[in-house]
């Protein structure tokens, strides 16, 4: 099955700072790589998606690049504000079921 | 907004008891999902339904069952419950992809989460 593996684990930016989680997937046949944010106390939420058939995709100060030779993604964050702290989770799947990786904590120092 | 409820956000439960976790979603869904999290591990897939009475395996389905008799619930079965079994449950709903071969993923909806501790 697909494994995810997603570094690093916890991450402390400066305020205005920008900030990158990286994930690595092992299934070639992979073609969907949601992001999901959990902030404390909630369930996790999309923040943003790309599909295999893109190398990019920005929604204001987020973007994530992937690059399916490599079989590489990347969440980059910037200008970090204080509600951007949270776990951060990547997923690949080709299909209904997504494998996550371990989360990454993100905390964003004022 | 859709929403997913999980009907209790803590539990605390005994070796050996039964426990149910159930959990709502309001937007017509085909599909749910149930996911434990855990520290350094992240969301695994216990078990996913694509249908009312259609249930597939996920990653981790040992010591768990699932039950879904409409489409809008889908229940969470510890038969016997174990210390192993202390963590956090998500449920989620999403809407594509009816079926198993479906070659499309949409956005997953979670609920809060639902703690257990089995002592």
């Amino acid at each position: 099955g697909e494994n995810v593996e997603q570094h690093p684990s916890t991450l402390s930016v400066q305020e205005g700072d920008s900030a990158v989680i990286k994930c690595t997937y092992s299934d070639s046949a992979s073609n969907y790589f949601p992001w999901y944010k959990q902030e404390l106390g909630k369930g996790p939420q999309l923040i943003i998606d790309i599909r295999s058939n893109v190398g990019e995709k920005k929604d204001q100060r987020i973007a994530v690049t992937l690059n399916k030779t490599a079989k590489h993604f990347s969440l980059h964050i910037t200008e970090t504000q204080p509600e951007d702290s949270a776990v951060y989770f990547c997923a690949a799947s080709q299909h209904y079921k997504l494998s996550f990786g371990a989360g990454t904590t993100v905390t964003v120092r004022a | 907004d859709v929403k997913v409820t999980q009907s209790s956000r803590y539990l605390v439960k005994r070796t050996g008891e039964k426990v149910f976790l159930e959990c709502v979603q309001d937007m017509d869904h085909e599909n749910m999902f149930w996911y434990r999290q855990d520290p350094g591990l992240g969301l695994r897939l216990i078990y996913f339904s694509y249908d009312v009475k259609m249930k597939e395996k996920g990653d981790i389905p040992e010591g768990y069952s699932v039950s879904r008799e409409k489409k809008e619930r889908f229940s969470l079965i510890l038969e016997s419950a174990s210390t192993n079994q202390t963590s956090m449950y998500l449920c989620a709903s999403s809407l594509w992809g009816t079926t198993r071969d479906s070659r499309a993923t949409g956005e997953l909806f979670f609920g809060e989460g639902s703690r257990l501790t089995v002592l």
